[in-house]
């Protein structure tokens, strides 16, 4: 089982849709999560990031953890063509950890006008 | 706002040759890393750096590879004798320390002939 899977996609939704991306994981000292973006040959900008489990929202995007699950989601409200992209899960192992980040495949993301 | 930056943005050699890949962390964080993106494949760790000693290195990282802090801004990642699967997007970020945000640069693509 992979540590981190992601369906790669493509998603494609209208404009003004709900999205919702999800990542599972199979490694339970995972306890710091994050969403990035990522622009086709760039570098991935952080969106989200998030401490164990719960919600956390900003702006049009929420972040949930479910650790029960091992499962995590990211929801954008209200897309806009410029959100199209592909989105990254990267995940950390806590406390004493050097901060090695393992990412899932990415989901591309295409928002239609 | 401040950002990481790289250089080259692309770099071609041939293979057995030594590349020296450069990075500019953001200027207070203290932690630094690079990765790698094949094209088409997840981003993946490749190591980790604080206080001027690796923290952790995948097993990616080899005899082949090294990095420096060669003065107070720069972060570079050598590769001593490039190989063809050497070719993919590599990506420096740093974080501050106690954090777990990793800001990423724009990427250096290396292409190796």
């Amino acid at each position: 089982q992979k540590e981190v899977e992601q369906d790669p996609g493509p998603l494609s939704v209208p404009e003004g849709a709900i999205v919702s991306l999800n990542c599972t994981y199979s490694n339970s000292a995972f306890q710091y999560f994050m969403w990035y973006r990522q622009y086709s040959r760039k570098g991935p900008e952080l969106l989200m990031y998030t401490y164990s489990s719960g919600n956390k929202e900003d702006g049009r995007f929420t972040a949930q953890v479910d650790k029960s699950s091992k499962y995590i989601s990211l929801f954008i409200r209200d897309s806009q063509p410029s959100d199209s992209a592909t989105y990254l899960c990267a995940m950390s192992v806590g406390l004493g950890n050097t901060g090695k980040l393992i990412f899932g495949q990415g989901t591309t993301l295409q928002v239609k006008p | 706002e401040p950002e990481v930056t790289q250089t080259p943005s692309h770099q071609v050699t041939q293979m057995g040759q030594e590349v020296i890949l450069r990075c500019v962390p953001i200027s207070n964080h203290l932690y630094f890393y690079w990765y790698r993106q094949i094209l088409g494949q997840k981003v993946e760790f490749l190591v980790s750096f604080y206080n001027n000693e690796i923290s952790e290195k995948s097993e990616i990282f080899d005899d082949q590879f090294s990095v420096e802090r060669p003065d107070g801004s720069n972060f570079t990642l050598k590769i001593r004798s490039t190989k063809l699967e050497d070719s993919a997007m590599y990506f420096c970020a740093s974080s501050e320390e106690n954090s777990y945000e990793q800001y990423f640069g724009p990427g250096t693509r290396l292409t190796v002939t």
